[in-house]
């Protein structure tokens, strides 16, 4: 099946070491979003990508970095993770004739820890 | 973006009708209203989304007044597996306003 998948689905890291996330797609959609989700809170936008094109919400700390090397991969770099960024880290895609509808696909998510 | 406000909790029983209203007064011309489902550990699923008048799939109705400024969330005869929270978002996607989730509504279905 078409689907968005992310990995690891759980990740624990140290305080200050980088981590990486990984989202794939198999839908061949051209956005791809990120999104951080803490407990008992909504999911909030980090940034996405439209194609190529890089969008950053202006509240994203500079700690978070993203790369979308192809139309179905897309990293989420946490540069210097703090005790703060413990969360759910969610991926999703959206295609361009759903975009006016909200209709986004997301995967399973990556909970990250920080020690 | 329209912000939506709806219900933060709401307790149901196995066999009924759950209802979730959604209050949007800000509604722009070109918004949708998108409904979406996210169990426990999950990312959300999108449910059933529409523009006015009312909408229903295999999984929920969509029913929306004329003045599009809330819109209700219907699902028939819950099961235990409904529990979940249910998200309401309201914009035009496509205009560059991004999907900006308002609080949920946590839906408990008790045997």
């Amino acid at each position: 099946d078409a689907m968005v998948i992310q990995n690891p689905r759980y990740q624990v890291t140290q305080f200050g070491k980088p981590v990486t996330l990984s989202c794939s797609q198999t839908l061949n959609h051209n956005v791809m979003y990120w999104y951080q989700q803490k407990s008992s809170q909504a999911p909030k936008l980090l940034f996405h990508y439209y194609d190529k094109d890089f969008n950053n919400e202006a509240d994203t700390p500079d700690n978070f970095q993203s790369r979308r090397p192809n139309t179905s991969f897309c990293f989420l770099d946490i540069r210097s993770p703090g005790l703060g960024d413990a969360a759910m880290y969610l991926c999703a895609t959206s295609k361009v004739a759903e975009l006016a509808k909200n209709i986004q696909y997301f995967g399973a998510g990556t909970r990250l820890s920080v020690l | 973006l329209a912000k939506t406000t709806q219900p933060i909790s709401m307790d149901s029983y196995e066999g009924q009708e759950v209802n979730i209203t959604c209050s949007h007064n800000n509604i722009a011309t070109n918004d949708y209203i998108t409904w979406y489902q996210q169990f426990p550990s999950q990312g959300p699923r999108f449910i059933i989304q529409g523009y006015k008048t009312k909408v229903t799939n295999e999984v929920a109705s969509l029913f929306i007044p004329a003045d599009r400024k809330s819109s209700t969330l219907s699902l028939p005869r819950v099961s235990l597996s409904d529990t979940a929270v249910y998200y309401c978002l309201v914009g035009d996607g496509a205009a560059g306003n991004k999907l900006t989730f308002g609080g949920g509504t946590r839906v408990l279905v008790k045997p």
